[in-house]
């Protein structure tokens, strides 16, 4: 069982739908993450929260909208997405953002743009 | 140009057989990072590596970071069923200012005959 919760597992969405997604974690880590992962490829980092400050955002377009409204939860604002942005998105989380901090990651919300 | 290269990119064994995962990159490798993926899962954190030179074990893998911090390897000793997934290795190539992305190769997929 991972300690990163993501909700929901499974999202299916319009193209002009607004939902979220969200990620919480009480290992009192100060670091969270949005990945973006496509089929049979690695997970693409989009954005970096540190100390609830948006600290990376990796030229991710503006229909993907984060929020960290406290230390443990980490959302993913959705808006007029499109076909290509079906993925799995994946939340983690680490104590702080230096090299010897390894990341811990959920179990992902599996999103179908249709 | 990928910073992290993996191989092999997949791999197929008898249930027993010992097998090697590499990670090899151009650049010195800061906080290499060792993950396990089953499919459409979360990744599991499995060995983190600083040092060069420095190897760490964990039941029957054992991960190792050559002396340059250029090249890490994967061991695995009396595969099971159990081990089987996707393997991917990940590093931090600008710890000096603590930013907490990690790049990953592109995963090595592991299958395990009974």
């Amino acid at each position: 069982d991972t300690e990163v919760t993501q909700t929901p597992k499974h999202l299916v969405m319009g193209m002009t739908n607004k939902k979220s997604l969200k990620c919480e974690q009480h290992m009192g880590h100060r670091a969270m993450y949005w990945y973006k992962q496509k089929a049979k490829k690695p997970p693409e980092l989009m954005f970096v929260y540190s100390y609830e400050k948006l600290s990376i955002n990796e030229s991710v377009p503006s229909r993907f909208s984060p929020e960290c409204p406290n230390s443990s939860l980490l959302n993913l604002h959705l808006h007029a997405l499109q076909p290509e942005d079906s993925a799995l998105y994946l939340c983690a989380s680490s104590m702080g953002t230096d090299s010897n901090q390894p990341q811990h990651f959920g179990d992902g919300t599996r999103l179908s743009i249709l | 140009s990928q910073e992290l290269e993996q191989s092999p990119q997949s791999l197929i064994v008898q249930e027993g057989k010992n097998l090697t995962i590499n990670c090899t990159s151009s650049k010195t490798l800061y906080g290499l990072y060792w993950y396990k993926q089953k499919y459409g899962e979360g990744l599991i954190f499995l060995m983190m590596l600083q040092k060069g030179g420095e190897e760490k074990s964990h039941e029957k893998i054992t991960a190792k970071l050559d002396e340059k911090k250029q090249q890490s390897s994967l061991h695995i000793t009396a595969s099971q069923p159990s081990h089987a997934g996707i393997y991917l290795c990940g590093a931090d190539f600008a710890p000096r200012i603590n930013t907490g992305k990690l790049i990953f190769g592109q995963g090595t997929t592991l299958q395990v005959k009974p």
